[in-house]
């Protein structure tokens, strides 16, 4: 597609409930990230991939927190037994290349998923 | 770990006045991305800067890289409405991912 696609763009859970978020990527492009935006405040990283492999996962801020990718496209983020502080958009980004330390390697980001629990 | 600080928070300007979000990092970087998010919206890239003492030019805004490669600076000259948003910078963090700042909310008064 055009850009990133995510779905769906906006979701209501219940606490204790489990949701999952979908991805799609820019067509051809390697790298992939989640990050997590709280109302306000930045961006938090979340989780990384190259391909279908995810080599930083460090973000994922508890074992309730999961995420795959397939066909090095699309990707889902799970969130089991979700808490009301796991309220967030969660931003979907992808590049043309992994790693950050090369220039002209620009992250093109999703339009997110708005989560509340309630 | 990694930290990336901006400057100030928030800033609130008469539109046709000047806009500088200053951005700092613990660590020296290997390049610096910014980015734009507009209210309700997704970040957006604007620039990324690699060089040491880099200065780079979009219309009104100029970019710069420091010379110690830890802190950039972003200003925006003659600031209008459509200026509006939050500007972000990001550093690379490891290998792989871009740890972003804290940001800086921008509110143009027209």
């Amino acid at each position: 597609g055009a850009g990133v696609s995510q779905s769906p763009s906006n979701k209501v859970t219940e606490k204790g409930k489990d949701v999952e978020l979908r991805c799609d990527p820019i067509s051809g492009h390697t790298a992939l990230y989640w990050y997590r935006q709280r109302l306000g405040q930045g961006l938090e990283f979340l989780i990384y991939f190259q391909g279908n492999s995810a080599p930083d996962k460090s973000g994922l801020p508890s074992d309730r927190f999961s995420a795959e990718r397939t066909g090095e496209s699309v990707s889902t983020l799970t969130i089991q037994r979700t808490q009301q502080e796991d309220s967030a958009v969660y931003l979907c980004a992808s590049s043309k290349r992994g790693g950050s330390g090369h220039s002209g390697n620009t992250i093109y980001f999703g339009e997110g998923s708005w989560l509340t629990v309630v | 770990g990694q930290q990336v600080m901006q400057i100030p928070q928030y800033q609130h300007v008469q539109e046709g006045e000047d806009f500088t979000t200053y951005c700092n990092s613990s660590t020296t970087l290997s390049n610096i991305q910014w980015y734009k998010q507009r209210p309700g919206g997704h970040p957006v890239f604007l620039i990324q800067l690699v060089k040491s003492g880099e200065v780079k030019k979009q219309k009104r805004l100029t970019f710069q890289f420091g010379e110690a490669k830890k802190n950039s600076s972003l200003h925006i000259t003659a600031t209008q409405t459509t200026d509006v948003g939050t500007y972000f910078c990001a550093g690379p963090s490891g290998t792989y991912k871009y740890i972003f700042g804290t940001g800086t909310r921008l509110k143009v008064l027209a």
